[in-house]
């Protein structure tokens, strides 16, 4: 089993659509989790921090289930800008661990 | 600009060359990584220095030689490397190498072996 896991897509969506993206680890001993964003032929940049109690910044919400061992994303109000290739990544002290990514691709 | 500089940013060699990637951080940082991108894979964690120590190993094959000469500075020495080799390699660090700190990544060195 891949230790962090995620649809690759790809998702091609429409200006203004809702999008969800999943992910789920396999080691229960993980300690923080993170979405990061890879835009085509760069490095990944931080996209945001999942907490427990799930958080949203701006269109952007994150979930954490930590007994499903599951993380989601969710994209509301889909910009052209927000194309781009969307990394889980699950941290166990020093050791960050990435999925393989989930390409977006949003259409006017 | 990033806080993370990587040279040489492409880089082609043949399999009997050696060569070094290099990467410095101007963050203030006390861990360093060093991933490895291929298509359509994960990313994969190669080494992990925190403190100039390393920390981390993930079984990488001894043609991979990271060297961490201070906080700010590492470098992956290169050596008989194989055509399955070539990649995306990505250094990175954070502020201290705990289990709750982002991950700031350099722009990458593209390698082709030939």
């Amino acid at each position: 089993r891949k230790e962090v896991e995620q649809d690759p897509g790809p998702f091609n969506v429409p200006e203004g659509a809702t999008v969800a993206f999943n992910c789920t680890y396999s080691n229960s001993a993980s300690q923080s989790f993170f979405w990061y964003r890879q835009d085509c032929r760069k490095e990944p940049k931080l996209l945001m921090s999942v907490y427990s109690s799930g958080n949203e910044d701006g269109r952007f919400t994150a979930q954490l289930n930590r007994a499903s061992q599951y993380i989601s994303l969710l994209i509301r109000d889909s910009k052209l800008s927000d194309s781009a290739t969307y990394l889980c990544a699950v941290n166990n002290y020093n050791d960050m661990r990435f999925g393989a990514g989930t390409r977006l691709t949003v259409k006017p | 600009e990033t806080g993370v500089t990587q040279t040489p940013r492409h880089l082609v060699m043949g399999m009997t060359n050696k060569k070094s990637l290099k990467c410095e951080q101007h963050l203030g940082h006390n861990a360093m990584y060093w991933y490895k991108q291929s298509a359509k894979k994960p990313l994969e964690l190669m080494f992990v220095y925190n403190f100039k120590e390393q920390t981390e190993n993930n079984s990488v094959p001894s043609r991979f030689s990271p060297e961490c000469p201070n906080s700010s500075h590492l470098f992956l020495h290169l050596h008989t490397l194989q055509p399955e080799d070539s990649a995306l390699y990505l250094c990175a660090s954070s502020p201290s190498g705990s289990n709750t700190g982002e991950l700031f990544f350099g722009e990458g060195s593209r390698l082709t072996v030939l």
